[in-house]
């Protein structure tokens, strides 16, 4: 069974960092691409950030690009999101998601984490 | 960037009845579209892909249709535990898209 546990949430002030983490299991994790997927509470979705399974493809949406960076641990089983002058608007519930196959483009969001929570205030 | 309007943005329906969700996208995706089910406190589950393909274990009275730039997700004879939020979503190109939701609540 695939899981997915995002961590690295919390309270941040606008203009600094947080590093979000994901550990996966229950799948070959280098023969997947991965993505985040954010979500304001009582929202809906945006997609954030996917990158290939090798890392040799990455995709970000316009509202993170140049302050967001998403990267992966194929050793290490691990997805992460580092994200820089951090805006009020960038708090949401941050998922983890893998795709269908190695390619992020494919874009079909097949599991999800539960979420990791960020908040972004003075 | 692919625009998708979803709607209605939510309705009520009865434990039996027939549901139709409807999904616009701003230029031709060909079938690229998939849709996915929110309930409460849960992340999305991933139901249709390629607009009218089940993802496995999902339930036949869910179904999809449409390609181009018109999209429906259809639910038979709703259940109690199918009413939630949907979403629809393009796969089409990056950056990536959803629907801003169809909340399906009960009558």
């Amino acid at each position: 069974e695939v899981h997915l546990v995002e961590s690295g949430g919390g309270l941040v002030q606008p203009g600094k960092s947080l590093r979000l983490s994901c550990a996966a299991s229950g799948f070959i994790f280098d023969n997947y691409a991965l993505h985040w997927v954010r979500q304001i509470p009582g929202k809906g979705l945006e997609w954030v950030a996917g990158l290939n399974w090798n890392s040799g493809n990455i995709g970000y949406a316009d509202s993170v690009k140049g302050r967001f960076t998403i990267s992966r641990d194929n050793v290490k089983n691990s997805l992460f999101l580092q994200m820089n002058s951090l805006r009020a608007e960038d708090s949401a519930l941050y998922y983890c998601v893998k795709d269908v196959n190695g390619d992020y483009e494919t874009g079909r969001f097949e599991s999800w984490g539960q979420g990791s929570l960020v908040t972004v205030s003075s | 960037d692919i625009q998708m309007t979803q709607s209605p943005s939510s309705l009520s329906a009865s434990v039996g009845d027939s549901v139709t969700i409807s999904c616009r996208t701003s230029q031709s995706i060909d079938t690229f579209l998939n849709w996915y089910q929110q309930k409460p406190g849960k992340a999305p589950k991933f139901l249709i892909y390629a607009a009218s393909r089940l993802q496995t274990g999902v339930p036949s009275r869910f179904s999809g249709s449409g390609s181009g730039t018109d999209f429906t997700l259809t639910i038979s004879s709703l259940q109690p535990e199918d009413f939630a939020t949907y979403y629809c979503q393009q796969s089409y190109s990056p950056p990536l898209t959803f629907g801003l939701g169809t909340k399906v609540e009960i009558k």
